[in-house]
């Protein structure tokens, strides 16, 4: 059974500063990873996505990575600002005959206090 | 277009009570979900239906029914659900595909938030 980490549970740093959010997973036989960010009782957006043919994918000041062969991903934030303020969760895709299945870690949650 | 619709986006419902919770996208995506997320937890997978037929359920009682009618809807009945039901339940669509290589990003609505009284 796939299993997500996500490494720290919780971070908070002053505005300006650049971040590294980790995430692990068991089962290298992923299909893709996906980052999301969820604000409080609202539902997830979309970060980036990474195919599992892919090492990086890049949007404005984020960066992820992704090393299958070692089951890990790291989401970058550059120059943090306060409204990167969030939960950021990490989740795998697996394909199986019934169709795919996405599988969360249970979340970093970032404060960048001004 | 990038827009998973979730009505209502809250709920208030008595243990006795049917209701049903709707999701909609036009993105033209051919698998959907239904996932319960509770406070400080991540989302957890009840239901995945793929070209309108159910493909996984992970064994959620039957006090929740999922139906998808057609390609873009996709609904969850609720009858006779307890106070732990309580939580925010999430709809995401991907692009689907009976074969690997055609599904990709998933896309999330904003929750309905449920509470049972």
């Amino acid at each position: 059974k796939q299993e997500v980490t996500q490494i720290p549970a919780a971070l908070s740093v002053p505005e300006g500063e650049n971040l590294v959010l980790n995430c692990s997973f068991t089962d290298s036989a992923i299909y893709n990873l996906q980052w999301f960010r969820q604000d409080p009782g609202k539902g997830l957006t979309s970060l980036l996505l990474i195919q599992s043919s892919q090492r990086e994918q890049t949007s404005g000041r984020l960066n992820a990575s992704l090393d299958k062969s070692s089951g890990r991903s790291t989401l970058y934030i550059a120059a943090s600002q306060p409204g990167d303020s969030a939960t950021y969760l990490c989740a795998v895709k697996v394909w199986e005959t019934s169709g795919s299945r996405l599988t969360f870690g249970e979340g970093t949650q970032l404060t960048v206090n001004p | 277009d990038t827009e998973v619709t979730q009505t209502p986006k809250h709920l208030v419902m008595g243990m006795t009570n049917k209701k049903s919770l709707k999701c909609e996208q036009h993105m033209g995506h051919r698998a959907m979900y239904w996932y319960k997320q509770k406070a400080k937890k991540p989302p957890e997978l009840m239901f995945v239906y793929s070209y309108e037929k159910l493909s996984i359920n992970e064994s959620v009682p039957s006090r929740f029914s999922p139906e998808c009618p057609n390609s873009s809807l996709l609904n969850l009945h609720l009858h006779a659900l307890q106070p732990e039901d309580s939580a925010l339940y999430l709809c995401a669509s991907s692009r689907g595909g009976l074969v690997r290589g055609r599904d990709t990003e998933a896309f999330f609505g904003q929750g309905t938030r449920l509470t049972v009284v």
